[in-house]
């Protein structure tokens, strides 16, 4: 399968543990996007990387969350002390270059806190 | 404030009839539309955009800036339709998408 990866698929955690997912990009795209996506709601936007910068953060990512993409291929998403509300599908997609109406989406990780 | 409103979480209709997935949209500038889908199991993807004015498995979108409208059209539901709509819009110059809370179509045999 040639297409955005993401693991875990499914993660259940205790509140006020930490968190960390993985997505791998469709090798070669530039273009690494994050959203969330709860019950009944449309995904809400995260944030993104051009290559390796995080190019916007949205305010939705409390200092409890960081991304990075070391070396502008795969990206990691870590939740610290996670509360119940951070449970959520976490949708990571990746598109070519300018133009993120071609993103491809992974599967997602489905994050339940307890 | 950019938004998109998609008013029906349910849309059910038996094959073969007509339907019209809606979309209204609040955006300050030109905006960028466009419509995805997830199948049961399946990731989200792209479906068609308003720049293409293209149709894809018989569905086409037209946009209107006077009603701010996108709304997605079938003339003959197929069964194969059964999947979640989610129309989005672009915000011009930062690449990201904002996203309607989606429409589930059924289609009935």
């Amino acid at each position: 399968d040639t297409g955005v990866s993401q693991n875990p698929r499914h993660k259940i955690t205790k509140r006020g543990q930490n968190v960390t997912f993985r997505c791998d990009p469709i090798s070669e795209h530039n273009r690494l996007y994050w959203y969330r996506q709860t019950l009944g709601q449309g995904p809400e936007f995260l944030t993104y990387f051009q290559n390796e910068a995080q190019l916007e953060k949205s305010r939705l990512l409390s200092d409890r969350f960081s991304a990075e993409r070391p070396k502008g291929s795969f990206s990691t998403l870590e939740i610290q002390r996670t509360e119940q509300g951070d449970s959520a599908m976490y949708l990571c997609a990746s598109s070519p270059g300018r133009g993120s109406e071609k993103l491809f989406f992974g599967s997602g990780t489905q994050l339940s806190v307890l | 404030a950019q938004r998109v409103t998609q008013p029906e979480k349910l849309l059910s209709v038996f094959k073969g009839a007509p339907v019209e997935l809606k979309c209204n949209y609040s955006y300050s500038g030109s905006p960028e539309l466009f419509w995805y889908v997830q199948y049961s199991r399946q990731r989200l993807q792209l479906l068609l955009r308003h720049i293409s004015r293209e149709s894809i498995k018989g569905f086409t979108a037209d946009l209107n800036k006077g009603e701010t409208s996108f709304h997605l059209k079938k003339p003959f539901a197929q069964e194969e339709d059964s999947a979640m709509y989610y129309c989005a819009l672009i915000v011009y110059n930062t690449d990201k998408l904002i996203f309607g809370t989606g429409t589930r179509l059924q289609v009935f045999p």
